[in-house]
């Protein structure tokens, strides 16, 4: 398997605009989950799925982010509209939790920066 | 709430020179506590994963312990290869999800 993909690596838009991350899990994983690391904070949860289904969006900052799974092999994180402060590198994972299988496996990130 | 810490913040060690990381950490029920390893512009990667105290995993130079309060990555014999940001994290009981720590930036130097 590839790992988990997250596209675009790199991101540079200016303020106001609409930004999508793109994301596809391991196959066979169950949950899916969307992390934004940043120095000051370091990772923190935004969202995530089991079986395509949002969960827990409370760490959603604010009405602005979206996210979606569609299905069992894409997610999308929507920024509308951006702001300088949503600069950060964002991180989609992905697991099976099952017994003895616990552990997360995280995409390469998306660099975004809003100028 | 959970809550992870980690100590140092940061850690230069020269070639050979052992160290040990530390994760204390405060959550109603341990479900498990995770150790990655995360190098500059790529996400983390997952190292082990501890579920009771007393609890030991080792991987090459890394070793893993677990306690009620704490765990400790032990670095034997370090190599500058070693050098990245080591997260911890912890899964609640009835959770699903991940509480990561802010990490220990490890430079080995040659």
């Amino acid at each position: 398997d590839a790992g988990v993909i997250q596209s675009p690596r790199h991101e540079v838009t200016e303020m106001g605009q609409e930004v999508t991350l793109r994301c596809k899990p391991i196959s066979g994983h169950d949950y899916l989950f969307w992390y934004r690391q940043t120095m000051m904070r370091g990772l923190e949860l935004l969202i995530y799925f089991n079986n395509n289904v949002p969960i827990d969006d409370s760490g959603m900052p604010e009405d602005r982010f979206s996210a979606k799974m569609p299905n069992a092999s894409f997610s999308t994180l929507k920024i509308q509209p951006s702001e300088p402060r949503d600069s950060a590198v964002y991180f989609c994972a992905s697991s099976f939790l099952g017994v003895g299988n616990t552990e997360a496996f995280f995409g390469q990130g998306t660099r975004l920066t809003v100028v | 709430e959970d809550q992870v810490t980690q100590s140092p913040e940061a850690l230069r060690l020269q070639e050979g020179e052992s160290s040990s990381l530390n994760c204390s950490y405060t959550v109603s029920g341990l479900r498990g506590l995770f150790w990655y390893r995360q190098d500059p512009g790529k996400g983390p990667e997952f190292l082990f994963t501890l579920y009771s105290a007393g609890e030991e995993k080792e991987k090459e130079r890394l070793k893993a312990t677990l306690t009620k309060k704490e765990s400790f990555l032990h670095i034997t014999a370090p190599k500058p290869e070693d050098s990245a940001t080591y997260l911890c994290a912890v899964r609640d009981s009835g959770y699903s999800t991940l509480t990561f720590g802010k990490g220990t930036m490890l430079l080995v130097s040659p």
